[in-house]
């Protein structure tokens, strides 16, 4: 079975444009996760999606967006991108159906640095 | 509010040393406590995971012990090997509509020496 897969792997923009990341969650999987990694903040998290849902929110403002689709396909955009958001985003599919609690299985991130 | 801390940041040991990492939490509605081992350019892959009705999970070189009063876990390594060189993250996760929300340790990085 394939894993997570994320695109693109790397990305470099500039302050002030927009950014849409996208994730392949595993076959099967119908919740989807984001979370962003740097070295001074850790592992935050974002945002998750089942069913087309956004069902829990992190911390972060407005700026960050998601979605996901019918295929539980899932992407995040980040509008007026600033030099902090520089970070590897991750996204993490899991089973996760109400009442079940399960494994969330990463993908191998993407690495957004703005200039 | 950093609701899980971990420690120590780093840490160094010899071939065949048992490395223990620390975790501690406070939010008493976590219900699920995973670790996740990342290398360089890598996303975080499950290593082991418990739940607070028991106090040790073993599974191969990993043992997990959790005491739920001191609302605290630790992660131990026997018998570590260079390869096992990589950052470790612990994690927790409330149950009801939080399935799908790890609140993560700052992460530790482990050295294994030859």
């Amino acid at each position: 079975k394939a894993g997570v897969t994320q695109t693109p792997r790397y990305l470099i923009k500039t302050r002030g444009q927009q950014v849409t990341l996208s994730c392949s969650p595993i076959s099967g999987h119908r919740s989807v996760s984001w979370y962003q990694q740097t070295p001074g903040q850790g592992l935050q998290f974002l945002f998750e999606y089942f069913s087309e849902t956004q069902r829990n929110k992190g911390n972060f403002p407005g700026r960050f967006s998601g979605r996901q689709f019918s295929n539980s396909r899932s992407e995040m955009n980040v509008s007026t991108l600033e030099l902090g958001d520089s970070a590897l985003y991750l996204c993490a599919s899991s089973l996760a159906g109400q009442g079940i609690a399960d494994t969330q299985y990463f993908g191998p991130g993407t690495r957004l640095t703005v200039l | 509010q950093q609701q899980v801390k971990q420690s120590p940041q780093s840490l160094i040991v010899q071939k065949g040393g048992i490395p223990i990492i620390n975790c501690a939490y406070e939010n008493t509605a976590f219900d699920y406590f995973p670790w996740y081992q990342q290398f360089p350019g890598k996303g975080p892959a499950l290593l082991i995971a418990i739940r607070p009705d028991v106090s040790e999970k073993k599974e191969g070189r990993f043992t997990i012990s959790f005491n739920k009063s001191a609302k605290q876990f630790s992660l131990h390594i026997m018998d570590s090997q260079p390869g096992d060189s990589a950052t470790y993250f612990c994690a927790a996760r409330a149950g009801g509509t939080s399935y799908g929300k790890l609140t993560f340790g700052q992460g530790t990085i482990l050295t294994v020496h030859p």
